[in-house]
This record gives C-alpha cells, structure tokens and sequence, in this order.
C-alpha cells in the first residue's frame, strides 16, 4: 500500500541552527502538508502546498519555517533558526485531491531542539 | 483557536461495548469532517469520514453520526476491541480549504 515516508525519525539540533525535515509524499498525490504536534497537545496545521507554492499557512508558519518540492518527490520542511519550543512532531501528510478528501500522513520526525 | 473541540481527554470501555467518542465544533463554514486513529510513534491514520449532506456514514464496526444544527459529530465503535486502544481525533475542513483543523484527541482505552 502507498505510503507518505519521512526522514529522519527523530532529529536532535542545537537552538539556533537550521534543520531540514524530509518527505516523500505518496506519488500520485498533488496537495502536500506539514503539521505539527507538542508532546501532549494537539495536531497543528502547518502549511500546506499546491503546484509547487503555498496554499495556505497558519499563524505558526513565521518566516523561521519554509517548504519546498526540489524535485519531483520530495517535500522538505526547513526551520532556519530552531528555537526549544520548536521541539515536536512534524508529520508530513499529502492528498489526491484538496477539500473534501482524507489527507495521508507519514510517521512523523521527531525534532528536539536542545 | 479551538475550532474544533474533543472535550473528553480519555474514555475507557470494555470489549465488546460501544465506544461513543465525541466532537464539537463551531465554525459553520465546515463542511467535510472526518476521524482519524493514532498510535503512539506513529502519524495518524485515517479511520471514517462524512460530509455535512449526510447525517450518517457507516463502514464496518465504526459509524460517524454528524448534527449540523448542533455542530456535533460523534464516532460510535461497536463492539470495541482492545486493538481499538488509540487516540482518536476528530478533523474539519471547509470546501476550498487547504487545511484540516484537528480536535485535541480522546484516547480511547478498550479493556479486555
């Protein structure tokens, strides 16, 4: 069965240096996400990303966090200048089609920013 | 921002009972609703959904009842097993809309 992959599964960095989280999206699907979870809180929308720019963004999405489809299968989420309080898991998600569909989600990538 | 609310944090059933876990949400402008399962370590997966024309989806042992006049969704899973244990997330999005807005969780603990 297709599955949306994500590398690595848990990342460690120092506060302040730039992290890239990696995705591959499931193939045949055209709508990309990134949300987040902090450990006992719930799921964040991040971003989400269509013909490769930027659909919409939440208020967590500052100008630290961008995304990017650098080839035909990836789908990168970098944070420039980590801060602790980005320490979560970033899950990558994509869908087929955008609206009322189910969005895929990969296993997530586990960030601690020390 | 608490668009869409799960307000019961865990719910704990025996096998074989009815799980019933439920959602509220308050902006009107939603209109595709769905559930998703999480195991820990592990990214959610997609259990049921329902769009705001129905009333009711049904697949197998888990059923999605959706009352638009009240802004309520519940999940009903009969009978419950103990692989069920999860948490359970109630999602929105409104058509147009490239994001999902995800409820805070229940976790569901089914005993044997």
């Amino acid at each position: 069965e297709p599955e949306v992959t994500q590398t690595p599964s848990h990342q460690v960095t120092q506060m302040g240096q730039e992290v890239i989280l990696r995705c591959v999206p499931i193939s045949n699907h055209l709508y990309f996400y990134w949300y987040r979870q902090i450990l006992g809180q719930k799921v964040e929308f991040l971003v989400s990303f269509y013909n490769n720019e930027i659909s919409e963004k939440s208020e967590i999405f500052d100008d630290q966090f961008s995304v990017e489809r650098p080839d035909g299968s990836n789908f990168t989420l970098k944070i420039r200048s980590t801060k602790l309080e980005d320490s979560a898991m970033y899950f990558c998600a994509s869908s087929a089609l955008w609206g009322n569909t189910e969005a895929f989600f990969g296993q997530g990538t586990r960030l601690t920013v020390v | 921002d608490q668009q869409v609310k799960q307000n019961s944090p865990s719910l704990s059933v025996q096998e074989g009972r009815i799980s019933i876990l439920n959602c509220d949400y308050t902006n009107s402008m939603f209109d595709y609703f769905l559930w998703y399962k999480k195991y820990p370590a592990e990214g959610p997966t997609f259990l049921i959904s329902i769009s705001s024309i129905k009333d009711k989806n049904e697949d197998g042992r888990f059923t999605v009842f959706l009352n638009k006049s009240a802004k309520h969704l519940s999940l009903h899973i009969v009978p419950s097993q103990p692989g069920d244990s999860a948490v359970y997330f109630c999602a929105a999005s409104g058509t147009g809309g490239f994001k999902t807005i995800f409820g805070a969780g229940t976790r569901l603990f089914v005993k044997a």
